[in-house]
């Protein structure tokens, strides 16, 4: 079965610093790979998808994510966090082979302190 | 385009009384999903379609939630009777079946049964 193990339940960052949420994933195929922010009091927004090609994938707002099949990870970026970056992350992965339903991490609580 | 729109977005109900939480996926999309988030449990799949059929309600928690999909437009989850521990946040989305396509989330409903 497939699975998405976010490790860290909340990722504190100064404002300007880099930000990482990291992810692994457990799938039987080849994956796809999806990134997920969610803002207080609304529903999932989709950042950024692996499917293919690049191992390096960029998305929304600045974001980017880096696929490594070694290490079945895929660690979500971004270069200079802002305050408004202070979400809910979640990563999710499906089987490419499978059906087309998203297993979700727990996701991460990421705090930009000003 | 709309987006995927639920209602409501807020119900407050008794216990034991009938609940009906409405979609309306995004024109053109077959794939259309249940989710409830809480703080307890995160974010769980309860019921998938494909196509209008039911693919998966292993999620479903007992027979007290039911979700139908009459046509390619529309889909209600329904809990019958609700119970205090229903309370939570109600996400539907919606999706291409195809490929490596991500879901398009609702603002969700937030259900409280007291």
């Amino acid at each position: 079965a497939q699975s998405v193990a976010q490790p860290e339940d909340q990722v504190n960052v100064a404002e300007g610093n880099p930000l990482t949420v990291k992810c692994t994933y457990s799938v039987s195929g080849n994956p796809y790979l999806f990134w997920y922010v969610q803002y207080p009091n609304r529903g999932l927004q989709f950042l950024l998808k692996y499917i293919t090609g690049d191992n390096l994938v960029k998305g929304s707002y600045g974001f980017e994510a880096e696929f490594n099949k070694s290490q079945t990870s895929f660690h979500l970026k971004k270069p200079s966090a802002l305050v408004s970056d202070s979400a809910l992350y979640f990563c999710a992965v499906r089987d490419m082979g499978g059906n087309n339903r998203l297993a979700f991490g727990k996701g991460n609580q990421v705090v930009v302190i000003p | 385009d709309a987006g995927v729109i639920q209602s409501p977005r807020h119900e407050v109900t008794e216990m034991g009384q009938e609940v009906t939480l409405r979609c309306k996926p995004i024109s053109g999309h077959n794939s259309l999903f249940w989710y409830r988030q809480t703080m307890m449990r995160g974010l769980e799949l309860l019921i998938y379609f494909n196509n209008n059929v039911p693919i998966d309600d292993s999620g479903m928690p007992e027979d007290r939630f039911s979700a139908k999909m009459p046509n390619a437009s529309f889909s209600t989850l329904k809990i019958q009777p609700s119970e205090p521990r229903d309370s939570a946040v109600y996400f539907c989305a919606s999706s291409l079946f195809e490929g490596g396509v991500e879901q398009y989330f609702g603002p969700g409903t937030r259900l409280t049964v007291t």
